[in-house]
């Protein structure tokens, strides 16, 4: 157990809908990234916030968003889903000093039909 | 731009060392990952390495790092059947600190 939950475990919605993931990230720990994992593209970076701000943006789509509250949990928003859009999505976390090593949270699994 | 490459699969026999291959385009990374991913579960981290590090061993594992040639590998010792996953190669992206994954190499332990 790496200490980074995500919910929910899987999803199942239809094209054209917006879904919310979350995730909260291991004790004491400031920044959270998310990724998403598919067969053709294998594991992208989509988004990374530290303390509360934006800090780097990768691969994520116009139509996905994310935010990181005060208490640190993040949530990553999809909308207007296509049927690519089907994928496990990882949210991870770092301290805030070291090796900034990354703990991955179990993923939620969205299926778009 | 920065790129991870990994063989995709690799059987091996139980009690068989494994070696899982890995080469790597940004030479700014500062660390290099290693992390399992087995059926259905998230990415667990095994081990990393440090880019002034040659080497690195922690109980089975043995990590590689040829930063000339920009190589990294694991070893695994005594591979077993619980040792069959996918492993994944990772670079941190330049100074946005993200994770950069290859492909994953899908390692087969056959009794």
């Amino acid at each position: 157990d790496s200490g980074v939950t995500q919910t929910p475990k899987h999803l199942i919605t239809a094209t054209g809908q917006r879904v919310t993931l979350r995730c909260s990230p291991r004790s004491g720990d400031l920044s959270v990234y998310w990724y998403q994992q598919s067969l053709d593209q294998g594991l992208q970076f989509l988004i990374q916030y530290y303390n509360g701000e934006e800090r780097a943006k990768g691969n994520i789509l116009e139509r996905f968003s994310a935010q990181q509250f005060p208490d640190l949990h993040s949530e990553l928003n999809l909308s207007s889903l296509e049927l690519g859009d089907s994928a496990l999505y990882f949210c991870a976390s770092s301290a805030p000093s070291g090796a900034a090593t990354q703990y991955f949270g179990p993923g939620t699994r969205l299926t778009v039909l | 731009g920065e790129d991870v490459e990994q063989s995709l699969f690799l059987s091996v026999r139980e009690g068989d060392s494994s070696v899982i291959n890995c080469t790597y385009t940004d030479s700014s990374s500062t660390y290099l990952y290693w992390y399992k991913q087995e059926p259905g579960a998230g990415l667990q981290l095994l081990t990393y390495i440090f880019s002034n590090m040659d080497m690195k061993q922690d109980q089975r594992l043995t990590v590689l790092l040829n930063k000339k040639d920009k190589h990294l590998s694991l070893r695994i010792a005594d591979t077993q059947t619980g040792d069959s996953a996918i492993y994944f190669c990772a670079e941190t992206g330049g100074s946005q600190g993200n994770l950069i994954f290859g492909k994953g190499t899908k390692l087969s332990v056959k009794p």
